[in-house]
């Protein structure tokens, strides 16, 4: 059974610093997707990493995959108060269309 | 072009009452997704849909739970002698080809359902 653990769970933070998001999955899978959600709205992809060493880059956050270590990270740069919304992982069982998903990792960014 | 739509937004049902729930995908999107979302935690999925076969239903919690998708399009899913666990946040998610491709997945607002 594929699990997804994202850790932390809840992260408060100033503006301005760095931090990273950890996505650990149980099993073999390539393919593996973060999504954010802002309080009472719905989920709005962010990335999409279909290999071994992928790394995006979107504005103040960087995404990256190791299949082998079966592990991606979520990393904020500079963090900003407009970044502050619940972060998911999501993971894509082997030649399936099933995404498993993370619990979520709630951030909040002071000003 | 418009996304992902549900409706309603919001329904508050008595318990043993059917309620349906509706989910119109983005124009053109072959696969679509249902799950649920308990507060504080990420999806669960529940069924999906490729064109109008149901391909697995294997998330459905059990037979009170139906879902269709009679013309590849609009989607409906049927729970039936509704139960107060069944209390959650509903969300319909499409893709343009899903399957064994890789594909990006797009949420609709969700409905909220309250069993009282």
């Amino acid at each position: 059974e594929l699990k997804v653990e994202q850790n932390p769970l809840f992260l408060s933070m100033q503006e301005g610093k760095n931090y990273t998001i950890y996505c650990n999955y149980s099993t073999t899978s390539d393919r593996l997707y973060w999504y954010r959600q802002d309080p009472g709205k719905s989920l709005e992809s962010l990335f999409v990493l279909l290999s071994n060493g992928a790394v995006k880059q979107e504005g103040r956050l960087m995404a990256s995959l190791d299949t082998k270590a079966r592990l991606s990270t979520l990393h904020i740069t500079a963090a900003v108060h407009d970044l502050s919304a619940t972060y998911f992982c999501a993971v894509e069982m082997d030649s399936n269309y099933q995404l498993i998903w993370g619990a979520g990792t709630k951030l909040i960014i002071k000003p | 072009g418009a996304g992902v739509s549900q409706s309603p937004r919001y329904k508050v049902t008595k318990r043993g009452q059917d309620v349906a729930l509706r989910c119109d995908p983005i124009s053109g999107h072959v696969s679509l997704y249902w799950y649920r979302q308990a507060l504080g935690q990420g999806p669960e999925f529940l069924t999906y849909f490729n064109y109008e076969a149901q391909q697995d239903k294997s998330g459905l919690p059990n037979d009170r739970f139906s879902a269709e998708r009679p013309e590849g399009s609009i989607s409906t899913l049927t729970i039936q002698r509704t139960e107060q666990r069944d209390s959650a946040m509903y969300r319909c998610a499409s893709s343009l080809i899903g399957g064994q491709g890789w594909d990006e997945q797009f949420f609709g607002p969700g409905t909220r359902l309250t069993v009282l």
